[in-house]
């Protein structure tokens, strides 16, 4: 199974910040043929069912705001949320699909500082 | 609007038997891939099974192999997912979700989630 790693596991933020948070996966999601990286990233807000943000590692879905960046390639992924909003706070998860079984990383919780 | 409700969660002993529904609308149901995705109280996601659109070739976790059975109903537009010999580890929120017309998709769509806890 590919293993997919997030760190930090919580961090704490102030509204107007910059946050950037990791995920690693311990094969690479690249699949050669078709150029495309099997990665997703979820949002996840107290009491809710996750949201899909952003998949193939850096489309943006349908009305998720610009703040939200992915970004990487390979093993290596970061989710960036430029000027963090009140609204932001959540826990963040991403997922591989290049390999069954699809497995998620243990998330990154963002806080308020 | 793409909306997936989820039913029949609730209170179970080990060993017994639970099936859950997963009745969507606002999209062409026999279309897409579909799958059941688990969160256990207070933890991370864990993928459950899927099913492809036609209907064939479900594909489980080791974990869940030969206790649990994905199917689907285009007629109805409704998922399934019976859970034969139910164990503590079992229990989690289980949301039903919306996959791409294609293998190895991100979940594009989840319901609201229904609750199944397994007693022993």
């Amino acid at each position: 199974d590919i293993v997919m790693t997030q760190i930090p596991s919580s961090q704490a933020v102030s509204a107007g910040e910059k946050v950037t948070m990791s995920c690693k996966s311990s094969q690479s999601l690249l699949y050669s043929e078709n150029k495309k990286t099997y990665l997703a990233w979820y949002q996840q807000k107290p009491g809710q069912s996750p949201n899909l943000l952003i998949s193939w590692a850096s489309t943006r879905e349908s009305g998720v705001p610009d703040r939200f960046i992915g970004s990487g390639s390979g093993t290596d992924f970061t989710l960036t949320i430029n000027s963090v909003q009140a609204e932001d706070l959540a826990i963040y998860y991403c997922e591989q699909y290049y390999d069954s079984p699809w497995t998620f990383g243990g998330g990154t919780k963002l806080e308020l500082k | 609007e793409v909306q997936l409700v989820e039913s029949g969660g609730g209170l179970v002993w080990s060993g017994r038997s639970l099936k859950l529904s997963c009745a969507a609308s606002g999209f062409t149901f026999s279309n897409y891939y579909m799958a059941w995705v688990r969160q256990a109280p207070t933890k991370g996601l864990e993928w459950v099974a899927s099913i492809a659109n036609g209907d064939n070739n479900p594909y489980y976790r080791d974990s869940v192999k030969g206790r649990f059975s994905i199917s689907r109903d285009n007629a109805k537009s409704t998922l399934y997912l019976q859970m034969d010999s139910l164990r503590s580890e079992d229990t989690a929120t289980y949301y039903c979700t919306r996959e791409e017309n294609y293998y190895s998709a991100p979940f594009d769509y989840w319901g609201q989630g229904v609750m199944v806890t397994v007693s022993s």
